[in-house]
């Protein structure tokens, strides 16, 4: 499979925190993308990151590029309750957009 | 603008049954995709368009068929329904395929008895 793999599974941390995930993956890459999926909703685009750019901010989003190592990470600054969400890696190969398992983020009040 | 739309939201089959996911998006994108999300699996691609008139198969094709009525519309038809095909529907869109981000629609849960 070329599915990508996010880490960690799962993440726990108290309102205000870093909230920090990393996606790896197989293949080479066009680009990479994460996406947002609040509990029972379809997926929400938050930021693509070509593969000639290492590092792309968003608002408190900053993800990170490193295709030596094929990997990517995604930081949320300051988390919110809103926040909570499981977070999903996207590569693009062979013309398709293939997509991690994610990672549960639960914020904490 | 609606987005991307989905219909039904639930449903439940008993084994054999067939019937068809309806998908439109009204943003004149290219492509669509059909995808399915298990628990633990994340979303695996079923079928996906590149454009009007063209379809090919994902990394999960069997047991499903699709059409692309025309640039709105992408339809999954399940022809015999399998316990198997118990899952969350999602049809997505993009402008170009491969290039673009995607737009979700909000899924259909399926429950297949």
């Amino acid at each position: 499979s070329q599915q990508g793999e996010e880490d960690p599974q799962a993440l726990s941390i108290q309102e205000g925190e870093n909230a920090t995930m990393n996606c790896s993956y197989k293949t080479s890459i066009n680009n990479l993308q994460w996406y947002r999926q609040n509990s029972g909703r379809g997926l929400v685009h938050l930021i693509l990151i070509r593969s000639n750019e290492r590092e792309k901010h968003s608002g408190r989003l900053r993800v990170t590029l490193d295709t030596s190592k094929k990997s990517s990470s995604l930081l949320i600054t300051a988390s919110r309750a809103a926040d909570t969400a499981s977070y999903f890696c996207a590569q693009r190969s062979d013309d398709k957009i293939i997509f991690g398992k994610g990672t549960r983020l639960h914020i904490l009040p | 603008n609606a987005g991307v739309t989905q219909t039904p939201k639930f449903q439940v089959l008993k084994t054999g049954q067939s019937m068809t996911l309806q998908c439109a998006q009204d943003m004149n994108h290219n492509s669509m995709y059909w995808y399915r999300q298990d628990p633990g699996m994340g979303l695996r691609l079923i079928y996906y368009s590149a454009s009007e008139g063209t379809t090919d198969k994902g990394e999960v094709p069997n047991g499903y068929n699709v059409s692309r009525l025309n640039k709105r519309e992408f339809s999954l038809r399940l022809e015999s329904a399998a316990p198997s095909q118990t899952s969350v529907y999602f049809c997505a869109s993009s402008g170009r395929q491969g290039h673009d981000t995607q737009y979700f629609g909000p899924g259909t849960r399926l429950t297949v008895l």
